[in-house]
């Protein structure tokens, strides 16, 4: 079972305020992911990490934004503070290897008012 | 770098064929094909890796030109089932080996 659990599943929070999403994949993968879905960018990658350690954050859009993942079955991606821009979908994922499939988590739905 | 992929929406009838295209520019490792039902999160299709392979899931295929970093993804004697957006994933290789970037999505949609 390849199952990723994210939560919450929606998270209704209002401007500055911290917001963490979580996610505990099934443990044995090499690669977890972390992508922000909105209309107008698709699928965007923020972070991705490799056997836990942090490999490219490029895709984090700011400072506000940060990630850990303290095992191979725990994750976190925080914002302080949370904007209204921040409004999303935020995917969890993860790989066994280069060259295999990935699986999605349910994703968060992330409103900032 | 994200993969670009085009068109951006298709509309079909029942039984109709559609091409989505995805470029990259950068050499590819593999390509992914996943598809998303609103609401829902993105759905495995199939993994098209270095060597110019086609793959098939019953109405369903993809080729790869690895010269030209591109992959095609076709959806043959549509059903209503097809509807949902579609997006490529791409993994390069060298230091990107495992990292693995989705395009902006091409949305299907199919009428009875």
């Amino acid at each position: 079972d390849a199952g990723v659990i994210q939560s919450p599943r929606h998270e209704v929070t209002e401007m500055g305020q911290e917001v963490t999403l979580r996610c505990k994949p099934i443990s044995g993968h090499d690669y977890l992911f972390w992508y922000r879905q909105t209309m107008m960018r698709g699928l965007e990658l923020l972070i991705y990490f490799n056997n836990n350690v942090p490999i490219d954050d490029s895709g984090m859009p700011e400072d506000r934004f940060s990630a850990k993942m303290p095992n191979a079955s725990f994750s976190t991606l925080k914002i302080q503070p949370s904007e209204p821009r921040d409004s999303a979908v935020y995917f969890c994922a993860v790989r066994w290897g280069g060259g295999t499939e990935a699986f999605f988590g349910q994703g968060t739905r992330l409103t900032v008012v | 770098q994200q993969p670009v992929q085009s068109p951006q929406a298709v509309i079909l009838r029942e039984g109709e064929d559609a091409v989505i295209n995805c470029s990259s520019s950068k050499a590819l490792y593999s390509v992914h094909w996943y598809r998303q039902k609103h609401g829902e999160a993105p759905v495995f299709l199939m993994i098209l890796l270095k060597g110019g392979e086609q793959k098939g899931h019953e109405k369903i295929s993809a080729s790869f030109n690895e010269k030209k970093q591109q992959s095609s993804l076709y959806l043959t004697a549509s059903q209503l089932s097809y509807s949902g957006t579609y997006f490529c994933g791409t993994e390069a290789g060298g230091t990107s080996y495992g990292k693995l970037t989705f395009g902006q999505g091409t949305i299907l949609t199919v009428h009875p």
